[in-house]
């Protein structure tokens, strides 16, 4: 199994400002992803980082909102921009290594925008 | 188009009575499924996962899950539950070695 780790785990953040979230994996895997979570409630999926190119987005998610970044195989970056109370929420990243395997999933960053 | 199902947004059972969580899910494809449990203020944990063969997978924490392909059902079961097992479940697809998608979550409440 992959250990992951998320900086900063929590955050309080004014309107307007920007976030990063930084994702380490102890190991080198194919897939990353990154989900947003409200507490309680199921994943939602924003994007699949792929490293040396663009992220994948999913419908309803746009770059300039949430850029990713994904400079080699252990490490990712989600940027939450131009923040509104709107997006508070749990924000997740996952790895896998493909074909058949399951994800595995960091701690989490718990995300208070006023 | 793809998708998961958990009928039930919470289910209730004594400490020491067995469990089910239930889950549907529709593919097109073969279904590689999974079962994940979540702690409060904590990530999701892989608890087990159906690929092929046997129909009953075993996971993790005494839990099991049984296949189905004719109701395209994958429920979670353990025969005796725990206090402790109190949590989030969630069921999960994957497709074409792709993403994955998660069912809406059942929560899990297990009374002394």
């Amino acid at each position: 199994s992959a250990v992951i780790s998320q900086k900063p785990s929590r955050d309080i953040c004014q309107r307007g400002t920007s976030l990063t979230i930084q994702c380490q994996v102890d190991s080198q895997v194919t897939m990353m992803f990154w989900y947003r979570q409200q507490p309680g409630q199921s994943l939602t999926l924003i994007a699949t980082a792929n490293q040396g190119s663009e992220a994948t987005y999913e419908s309803g998610f746009v770059i300039d909102k949430f850029p990713i970044s994904r400079p080699n195989l252990t490490f990712s970056t989600l940027t939450v921009s131009n923040m509104s109370p709107e997006d508070s929420s749990i924000y997740l990243c996952s790895v896998s290594t493909g074909g058949y395997n399951e994800q595995f999933f960091g701690p989490g960053t718990r995300l208070t925008v006023l | 188009a793809q998708s998961v199902a958990q009928p039930e947004d919470q289910v209730n059972v004594a400490e020491g009575n067995p469990l089910t969580v239930k889950c549907t899910y529709s593919v097109s494809g073969n279904p590689y499924l999974f079962w994940y449990v979540q702690y409060p203020n904590r990530g999701l944990q892989f608890l087990l996962k159906y690929i092929t063969g046997d129909n009953l997978v075993k996971g993790s924490y005494g839990f099991e899950a049984e296949f189905n392909k004719s109701q395209t059902s994958f429920h979670l079961k353990k025969p005796s539950a725990l206090v402790s097992d109190s949590a989030l479940y969630f069921c999960a697809v994957r497709v074409n070695f792709n993403k994955f998608y998660f069912g809406s979550g059942t929560k899990l409440n297990v009374k002394p």
